[in-house]
């Protein structure tokens, strides 16, 4: 079965530093998520992304954040400045539906960010 | 925006039948129903689908009444490997405008040996 994969499965950082988050989507999936999932609560949407751009972000989705696709397989979490916050395991999504009441998601396994 | 409601958590034991119940009394007419499980440490992973009565695939079952306020996931004979957390969702305009989903606390399936 295909599968979305998440690199690195853990990532240590200093508070202040940059990091990036790697996803290889579905192949044939034209729509994107991140989510993330702080340590015992519950899995929240950041940001979805279709067609090279954002289509819909949550009010986590702050100015230190960034989505990209930088080329035909590759999706990208950037986080600018991390805070110690930002720890949380963060999941990479995809879909071959962009709405609608069948829309089916596939996660990664995810990236544990640890921001000490 | 439909909201859902379901247990916390449950306990069961090896080779018992467990059903999680789910209501959505605000549903929508075009809101599909979906349940999503999710092991510690790794993403939610779709389980089933449905829009009304019974839906069954090789992993679960889901029943959903006529009024379709809310919905049963079945689960035959779990095993161990069954413990996850399992979060319902209404799938239509849950969350801004282009519906995406948002995951509720789940219900925190333990199975016991």
């Amino acid at each position: 079965e295909p599968e979305v994969t998440q690199t690195p499965s853990h990532q240590v950082t200093q508070m202040g530093q940059e990091v990036i988050l790697r996803c290889v989507p579905i192949s044939n999936h034209l729509y994107f998520y991140w989510y993330r999932q702080i340590l015992g609560q519950k899995v929240e949407f950041l940001v979805s992304f279709y067609n090279n751009e954002i289509s819909e972000k949550s009010e986590i989705f702050d100015d230190q954040f960034s989505v990209e696709r930088p080329d035909g397989s590759n999706f990208t979490l950037k986080i600018r400045s991390t805070k110690l916050e930002d720890s949380a395991m963060y999941f990479c999504a995809s879909s071959e539906r962009r709405q609608g009441p069948r829309r089916k998601l596939f996660f990664g396994s995810g990236t544990q960010l640890s921001v000490l | 925006l439909a909201k859902t409601t379901q247990p916390i958590s449950m306990d069961s034991y090896e080779g018992q039948e467990v059903n999680i119940t789910c209501s959505h009394n605000n549903i929508a007419t075009n809101d599909y129903i979906t349940w999503y499980q999710q092991f510690p440490s790794q993403g939610p992973r779709f389980i089933i689908q449905g829009y009304k009565t019974k839906v069954t695939n090789e992993v679960a079952s889901l029943f959903i009444p006529a009024d379709r306020k809310s919905s049963t996931l079945s689960l035959p004979r779990v095993s161990l490997s069954d413990t996850a957390v399992y979060y319902c969702l209404v799938t239509l305009n849950y969350g801004g405008s282009q519906g995406n989903l948002i995951f509720g606390k789940g219900t925190k399936l333990s199975v016991k040996p």
